[in-house]
C-alpha cells in the first residue's frame, strides 16, 4: 500500500529563517509523480511543483527549492529567507503509475512571524 | 479566464436532502476531480473523470455520484445528505491524467 507521511504537523519560524518541510512517500511503484501544493489562510489550493520519480535533480525556483531522494523516498521542500506571506499549509501529494489519484499528506502548517 | 468555478460558495443543507455541487472549467482540460477536505486533514479523492463520458471512483465515493456529459462541467451529487458529509469540497482539473491539478475555490457544505 502507498503511504505519504508529512511528519511535521506545525512549524513556526521567524521571518528570514530558512525552513524545510519533509515528505516521505512509501510505495512499491518504480515510476511516480510528486506534487507540492500550498493552501494559504484564504483556503485555495495553489500548485507549486511537480517532479518525476526518475528525476532526482534538485530544483530551485526563487526562494523555493526541492530535494528528491528516491533511495529514501523523501521529497523535501525548502523555503529560503521565509516571509510572512509563506504562512500556509503545505501538502505533499504523490500519484503513482498511470493513475491520476493524488494521495495527499496531512499537511504541514507553516507560520512565519515578523 | 476564470479557470475553475464552483457553486455554491457555501451551503447549509438539512440531512436527507439532495444537493448538487457545480464545477465548471474553461481550460479545456480532459481530466476533472472532486475532493473533500475535512477539518485539519488533507484532501481525499471522491470521484474523478479522465475524459468526457467516463468517471471513476476515488478513495471515498460512497454517498456521492458524478457525471461528465461534456468537457467543461463535472457536477457532484449528494443523493441524500448526511451530517458526515459536512466538509469543504474542491473541484480540480488537469490537462491529462499525468499533469498537475488546478483547484477551484471550494464549496463549504454543512449538513445539519
Amino acid at each position: 500500500a502507498q503511504k505519504v507521511t508529512q511528519a511535521q504537523t506545525e512549524i513556526s519560524v521567524v521571518e528570514k529563517e530558512d525552513v524545510t518541510l519533509d515528505c516521505v512517500y512509501e510505495t512499491r511503484d518504480t515510476t511516480y509523480y510528486l506534487f507540492w501544493y500550498k493552501q494559504p489562510p484564504s483556503g485555495e489550493l495553489v500548485f507549486l511543483i511537480r517532479r518525476n520519480s526518475f528525476d532526482e535533480q534538485n530544483e530551485i525556483s526563487g526562494r523555493y527549492s526541492w530535494n528528491f531522494q528516491k533511495s529514501t523516498s523523501s521529497f523535501n521542500f525548502t523555503i529560503t529567507a521565509s516571509q510572512v506571506v509563506d504562512s500556509a499549509v503545505y501538502f505533499c501529494a504523490p500519484v503513482s503509475g498511470g493513475y491520476n489519484k493524488l494521495i495527499f499528506g496531512a499537511g504541514t502548517r507553516l507560520a512565519v512571524h515578523p | 479566464i476564470a479557470g475553475i468555478t464552483q457553486a455554491p460558495t457555501s451551503q447549509i443543507l438539512a440531512a436527507g436532502r439532495r444537493m448538487t455541487l457545480r464545477c465548471t472549467q474553461d481550460m479545456r482540460h480532459n481530466a476533472m476531480y472532486w475532493y473533500r477536505q475535512d477539518l485539519g486533514l488533507g484532501l481525499r479523492l471522491i470521484h474523478y473523470s479522465n475524459t468526457a463520458g467516463t468517471t471513476g471512483k476515488g478513495e471515498v465515493p460512497d454517498g456521492y455520484s458524478v457525471s461528465r456529459a461534456n468537457t467543461d462541467d463535472f457536477p457532484l451529487t449528494l443523493a441524500s445528505a448526511v451530517p458526515s458529509q459536512t466538509s469543504v469540497y474542491f473541484c480540480a482539473s488537469s490537462a491529462t491524467d499525468r499533469d498537475e491539478q488546478y483547484f477551484g475555490p471550494g464549496t463549504r457544505l454543512t449538513v445539519t
